[in-house]
């Protein structure tokens, strides 16, 4: 199944700043997606990204705290945009295993622990 | 909704003690489900994946099993080591192909 880097893997931020987060994946896929997991807290799916197309953000999510690019399919960064306390989480990455074919789970990045402050 | 629920939310146990996790799903329609664990503040490592036609999946000391009917699935973990403790997630995979996660059990193998 595909390896995913993700960076950076922690970061410290002032309030009211932009991160970006890189995840590069060693293998063409369709779709990746982005998650937020808030301390103590499950994962919850942010947006899909398809490459040539704008992504698709889930309920609570909007593309002006959270832009994200895929500019090919191998890589694609997510900004969390002027940045509170509230934002502090981690962020992970995802994509399909089996190459596309559905069915084969899901690998995951190993995540970006952002702390606002 | 899909709506998935880990029981229970934390355990604490002696190394060498075989133990299991519990996972609930609200909705049976699903593609799969997979457990993961992760480690404190780190991303997920897939340890099991369990399509809907299977019943179990085995892998070294864990054996995850899945009854799609009841919408329950099983992680055994045998012969527990320190090594082991994290928090471990099942998701399950449905229509849209959406991932939901449960909420996670939080594992503490003791010496």
């Amino acid at each position: 199944s595909a390896v995913i880097s993700q960076k950076p893997s922690r970061d410290i931020c002032q309030r009211g700043t932009s991160l970006t987060i890189q995840c590069q994946v060693d293998s063409q896929v369709t779709m990746m997606f982005w998650y937020r997991q808030q301390p103590g807290q499950s994962l919850t799916l942010i947006a899909t990204a398809n490459q040539g197309s704008e992504a698709t953000y889930e309920s609570g999510f909007v593309i002006d705290k959270f832009p994200i690019s895929r500019p090919n399919l191998t890589f694609s960064t997510l900004t969390v945009s002027n940045m509170s306390p509230e934002d502090s989480s981690i962020y992970l990455c995802s994509v399909e295993r089996g190459q596309g074919a559905r069915g084969y789970g899901y690998t995951f990045g190993s995540g970006t622990r952002l702390t606002v402050v | 909704k899909q709506e998935v629920t880990q029981i229970p939310a934390a355990l604490s146990v002696p190394e060498g003690e075989n133990l299991v996790l519990n996972c609930s799903f609200t909705d049976s329609a699903i593609y799969n489900l997979q457990w993961f664990r992760q480690d404190p503040g780190k991303g997920l490592t897939s340890l099991l994946l369990i399509q809907s036609s299977q019943r179990e999946q085995t892998s070294g000391r864990l054996n995850a099993s899945l009854d799609k009917s009841s919408g329950r699935s099983t992680l055994y973990i045998a012969a527990s080591q320190p090594g082991d403790s994290a928090t471990y997630l099942c998701a399950v995979t449905g229509g849209g192909n959406k991932l939901t996660f449960g909420t996670g059990t939080q594992l503490k193998v003791e010496l």
